[in-house]
């Protein structure tokens, strides 16, 4: 069945610095994918999406690029702070319309000042 | 825009007794979810609707598990009898057909603590 596969953490930065967490994604047919963070204490919330291959998603100095050759969908953000400090989930949703979403099993980042 | 609404927000209970979980989707919603999170299993999908009918119940754990919808603005999820492997956090969410679909909405989660 699909899948979605994450970098495993904790993942420790110091604030500026770069973030790069990997995705890679199983999938029969062409799913969306996206990313949802989780702040502590709180629901999922979405962060950013793509729907097809080579589509870039885009929040929040957050970005993603659908990579259908290599099946992934990494997160990056250029400088992060203390407030992204959180955990960031992967999904896929292989009918791109409101079906079930499959998550990775997530990335707690801690980013300190 | 109230957002997904879920009640209690904390609950605490004793094995063997009943514990209902209550989740008002965002209205004009047409599909829910009921997930459960926890730090072993990580975020699991339990059972889903789409108009108030159960369209994949495969996650529910077991029989001691029961969700209903009767109305397109109401959701229980039901654990008769709770024992202490189901504390976890239940997440509902809730998202639409209309204008693309896609995204889910989370509300903020039942903590269940079962002693």
């Amino acid at each position: 069945g699909d899948s979605v596969t994450q970098m495993e953490g904790p993942v420790t930065l110091s604030e500026e610095a770069f973030l790069t967490i990997n995705c890679t994604y199983t999938a029969t047919g062409y799913p969306s994918l996206f990313w949802y963070v989780q702040y502590p204490g709180e629901g999922l919330q979405l962060l950013l999406k793509a729907t097809k291959a080579d589509d870039k998603g885009s929040n929040k100095g957050f970005e993603a690029t659908y990579r259908k050759e290599t099946t992934s969908f990494h997160l990056e953000k250029g400088s992060v702070q203390v407030s992204d400090s959180a955990v960031y989930f992967c999904a896929l949703s292989d009918r791109g319309g409101s079906e079930k979403l499959v998550f990775g099993k997530g990335t707690k980042l801690t980013v300190n000042p | 825009d109230a957002g997904v609404i879920q009640s209690p927000r904390h609950e605490v209970t004793e094995m063997g007794q009943e514990v209902t979980l209550r989740c008002k989707p965002i209205s004009g919603h047409d599909y829910l979810f009921w997930y459960r999170q926890t730090m072993m299993r990580g975020l699991e999908l339990l059972i889903y609707f789409n108009n108030n009918v159960p369209i994949d119940d495969s996650g529910m754990p077991e029989d001691r598990f029961s969700a209903k919808m009767p109305n397109a603005s109401f959701s229980t999820l039901k654990i008769q009898p709770s024992e202490p492997r189901d504390s976890a956090v239940y997440f509902c969410a809730s998202s639409s057909t209309s204008g693309g679909g896609e995204t889910q909405y989370f509300g903020p989660g039942t903590r269940l603590l079962v002693l």
